[in-house]
């Protein structure tokens, strides 16, 4: 069985300031990850993935996770967030085989400041 | 090509009732998959169609029940509703049971009084 933790439920930040989003997870066997963002009244839109190869993975706007096999961890950061940037965040998880049902996280509120 | 769709967007049905969600897979897609997102959680996994088989099922009562039909469309009905099942429902569409990315619906948020 797998888990996920996402430790910060929300997280305030100034525009144009870095920002981490912190995913841990726990699995007994091997795993995919990915990032979700959901917008007020939306449904999930995938933000990045990691499923074999370089462990540092990049979304289109400017997001970025690293897996960390060691650590548990897939960690979301931006070097910049932008007023658009605020929304939900889910980690999640799947195993490599099976099902492929994903495992969420509770989710973290990115508020960004003006 | 066109998105998941799911309807309706919003509903309200009384403690005991009956309601069907539906949802239109991406084109080509032949899997589908519902999740319940309870206010203030992350979606959980209730269940998986995979060619119109139930193809794994999350941790929910036999109330939760779904179809796949032919065209690959799939409807989530529950039975003897509660008020604990109001929630975002979430249908997600993929390709096989392939692991590279699912797409999600708006979600249908049904309220249970």
């Amino acid at each position: 069985a797998q888990s996920v933790t996402q430790l910060d439920s929300q997280v305030p930040v100034f525009e144009e300031a870095p920002v981490e989003l912190r995913c841990n997870y726990s699995s007994s066997v091997s795993v995919y990850l990915f990032w979700y963002v959901q917008y007020p009244n939306q449904g999930l839109q995938l933000l990045l993935k990691y499923l074999s190869g370089s462990t540092l993975v990049e979304s289109i706007n400017g997001f970025e996770a690293e897996f960390n096999k060691s650590q548990t961890s897939f960690h979301l950061r931006k070097p910049s967030v932008h007023i658009s940037d605020t929304a939900e965040y889910f980690c999640a998880v799947t195993s490599t085989s099976g099902t492929y049902k994903y495992i969420f996280g509770t989710g973290t509120r990115l508020k960004v400041l003006a | 090509e066109t998105g998941v769709t799911q309807s309706p967007t919003h509903l309200i049905k009384t403690r005991g009732q009956q309601v069907t969600l539906r949802c239109s897979s991406q084109s080509g897609h032949n899997t589908v998959s519902w999740y319940q997102q309870a206010l203030g959680q992350g979606p959980q996994f209730i269940f998986q169609y995979y060619r119109e088989e139930e193809n794994g099922r999350g941790n929910f009562p036999p109330r939760f029940s779904g179809l796949q039909f032919p065209n690959y469309s799939s409807e989530l009905n529950v039975n003897a509703l509660e008020l604990d099942d109001s929630a975002l429902y979430l249908c997600a569409s993929s390709l096989e049971t392939g692991v590279g990315e699912a797409f999600f619906g708006q979600g249908t948020r049904l309220t249970v009084v």
